[in-house]
């Protein structure tokens, strides 16, 4: 699965648009973007997925450069309770085995939503 | 209420004691996982399970043993545990269909103490 570099921390003001970014430059074709965030020790929290195309859900929008080497997650009007560890995973489709569900989390990035 | 359950969510427990770490998820899952979160080494993967009487080990299953006798159940097992193996403990599950590799829903952590 390829690399992913975010940065380690971000501020954002309570009601703006929290835009977390992600280079994941040696991604292949057939590799998905994957955003999970981490509440204080509480158990990872699937947000979005995409594989090309921009997605949004009720929780935040994808978006992902037609090259497909970065991406940003958007939370357009942040909270307090979003205040939490952003991980950007990528990971390739399950082919036969089952090594390749497996999440790989990185560092993360540190989003503190500001009141 | 679709989830994952944990139990217990907090154990202290002495070297050499044996233990097991319940999890139970109700969304009929085929995949199973349990991670393990330590400061500054993110979380890692310990054991899969790729459904019923199937598992495999993930990146760290030294000290650990798990069963998968039921879909719904997970448990992870530590025979003779360790102060190294002090940490925040994660079940996972998902979904598998086909080639595609769905979001992983977690639990609310175990938390470990060996002394």
């Amino acid at each position: 699965d390829a690399k992913t570099t975010q940065p380690p921390s971000m501020d954002c003001a309570e009601g703006r648009a929290a835009n977390l970014p992600c280079n994941h430059s040696t991604i292949s074709g057939n590799e998905y973007v994957y955003w999970y965030r981490q509440i204080h020790s509480q158990g990872p929290q699937y947000i979005i997925h995409g594989l090309k195309n921009n997605e949004t859900n009720e929780m935040a929008s994808l978006i992902i450069t037609e090259d497909r080497k970065s991406s940003t997650l958007i939370l357009p009007h942040a909270t307090l309770r979003d205040t939490a560890v952003y991980y950007c995973i990528v990971r390739a489709l399950r082919q036969g085995g089952g090594a390749t569900n497996k999440l790989i989390f990185g560092t993360g990035t540190l989003l503190a939503v500001q009141p | 209420e679709a989830q994952v359950t944990q139990n217990p969510r907090y154990l202290i427990t002495v070297t050499g004691k044996k233990l097991t770490v319940t999890c139970s998820q109700n969304m009929n899952h085929e995949y199973m996982s349990w991670y393990r979160q330590d400061p500054g080494l993110g979380l890692r993967q310990i054991y899969y399970s790729m459904n019923v009487e199937v598992t495999d080990k993930g990146d760290v299953p030294e000290g650990y043993k798990v069963s998968r006798k039921e879909k719904r159940n997970f448990p992870l097992i530590l025979e003779s545990p360790s102060p190294n193996q002090t940490s925040l403990y994660f079940c996972a599950s998902s979904l598998l269909a086909g080639s595609f590799a769905y979001e992983q829903y977690f639990g609310p952590g175990t938390r470990l103490t060996v002394t």
